[in-house]
């Protein structure tokens, strides 16, 4: 597609609840990246891909979140048992590839997620 | 360790005034890139600029402008004749060369152009 794509835009979720957000990097990108954004911890690294490998994991806050690429492109990012602090906006990037040379990310418009 | 800092949580200007965004950042690496990323109400966030740390040129782009300075660690950024839709919430971003990629923010600033 022409850029990132996330869905759902809009997430509410009752505590305890499995969700699952998903990420449609531009085609063509082998990195792909989620970060979330809340109002007390501002935008944080959570995970990134390099094809469908996950090199460093040590962004996600908790064994309650997973994430997944499949076929190099789509990323499903998994939170278990939710929770209220996991209220946030989640947003994916992707990028032409990992090396900082071709390292420009683009972002989605990101999932709200509300954690009741 | 990475840290991004933009001291400046709010500014509000009116329209036409300049203003300038400050971004101040720490790193160990020689080889990082530093980036600006607009955000509007609409919550997407716009690539803006990239520098690389070799390259202190400054940079224009309309009434666009950035400064980098190794020498103070920061990298401003400047909007000449602020208009009403340059009111969005701007990031200041690094990244190193071992940091697999990731991008590490600032914290943002918020700016508000009234007309």
């Amino acid at each position: 597609g022409a850029g990132v794509s996330q869905s759902p835009s809009n997430k509410v979720t009752e505590k305890g609840k499995d969700v699952e957000l998903r990420c449609d990097p531009i085609s063509g990108h082998t990195a792909l990246y989620w970060y979330r954004q809340s109002l007390g911890q501002g935008l944080e690294f959570l995970i990134y891909f390099q094809g469908n490998s996950a090199p460093d994991k040590s962004g996600l806050p908790s064994d309650r979140f997973s994430a997944e690429r499949t076929g190099g492109s789509v990323s499903t990012l998994t939170i278990q048992r939710t929770q209220q602090e996991d209220s946030a906006v989640y947003l994916c990037a992707s990028s032409l590839e990992l090396t900082l040379a071709k390292n420009i990310q683009y972002f989605g418009a990101g999932t709200r997620l509300s954690v009741l | 360790a990475q840290k991004v800092t933009q001291a400046q949580t709010e500014i509000s200007v009116v329209e036409k005034e300049d203003v300038t965004l400050d971004c101040v950042y720490e790193t160990r690496d020689t080889t990082y890139y530093l980036f600006w990323y607009k955000q509007p109400p609409s919550g997407e966030l716009v690539f803006l600029i990239r520098r690389n740390s070799f390259d202190e040129q400054n940079e224009i782009s309309g009434r666009y402008s950035w400064n980098f300075q190794k020498s103070t660690s920061s990298f401003n950024f400047t909007i000449t004749a602020s208009q009403v839709v340059d009111s969005a919430v701007y990031f200041c971003a690094l990244s190193a060369a071992n940091q697999g990629g990731k991008l590490i923010f600032g914290q943002g600033t918020e700016l508000s152009v009234k007309p």
